[in-house]
């Protein structure tokens, strides 16, 4: 059973902040993305990365940055918080050709800044 | 325009009716097909893929239709508990492997 673990389920931190949050997986997966959720406006992906020390932008990577030292691992900076970063954020990670690359989410982080 | 759309919905419908949702992709590219199900508050679970012969899942069924560039869910026998958020995601080749996401269709199965 693939799993998808995030470092925490709820986080809240004050503008300016600098905020990590961690994504980590258990099937051996290349590939592995970062996403924010908000009413209305669905999944939309921050960044991805489909190699060790690779990354690459999503639709929406002004305000944050990435991290990927190990192949389990996949790190998300805010590196200053702000108020609009509010949101639901989910990690996920694929890496079976063979099912099309399906993609394994984790449970999220409720990322509240005040 | 959106690259993969879906009808928000949300379609009401009472126990043991059947619902369709159709999602629509504008990229030729797109190379793999999904169903995932969202319940509130909840992360995505992948519900099945979608092949091009067609495939079901016991009430589930998926259907691709690479021509009009569509693909369909058909649940039968609603239960109060597929009451969910479905979403559409098709995967477009770039280089990589980048999934794309339709914003979700909202179903309520009402007894």
């Amino acid at each position: 059973d693939v799993k998808v673990t995030q470092s925490s389920r709820y986080l809240v931190k004050r503008t300016g902040e600098k905020v990590f949050l961690e994504c980590v997986q258990d099937m051996d997966h290349e590939n592995m993305f970062w996403y924010r959720q908000d009413p209305g406006l669905g999944l939309r992906l921050i960044y991805f990365s489909y190699d060790v020390k690779m990354k690459e932008k999503g639709d929406i990577p002004e305000g944050y940055s990435v991290s990927r030292e190990k192949k389990e691992r996949f790190s998300l900076i805010l590196e200053s918080a702000s108020t609009n970063q509010t949101s639901m954020y989910l990690c996920a990670s694929s890496g079976d050709r063979d099912r099309g690359y399906e993609q394994y989410f984790g449970p999220g982080t409720r990322l509240t800044v005040t | 325009r959106k690259e993969v759309e879906q009808d928000p919905g949300p379609f009401n419908v009472p126990e043991g009716a059947t619902v369709a949702f159709n999602c629509t992709y504008s990229n030729s590219a797109s190379q793999s097909f999904f169903w995932y199900r969202q319940d509130c508050r909840k992360e995505p679970k992948l519900l099945m893929s979608v092949y091009s012969s067609g495939n079901e899942d016991g009430r589930f069924t998926a259907q691709l239709n690479r021509a009009s560039q569509y693909i369909s869910l058909l649940i039968r026998d609603s239960k109060l508990s597929d009451s969910a958020t479905y979403l559409c995601v098709v995967n477009i080749w770039g280089g990589s492997y980048i999934p794309t996401f339709g914003r979700g269709t909202s179903l309520i199965v009402h007894p």
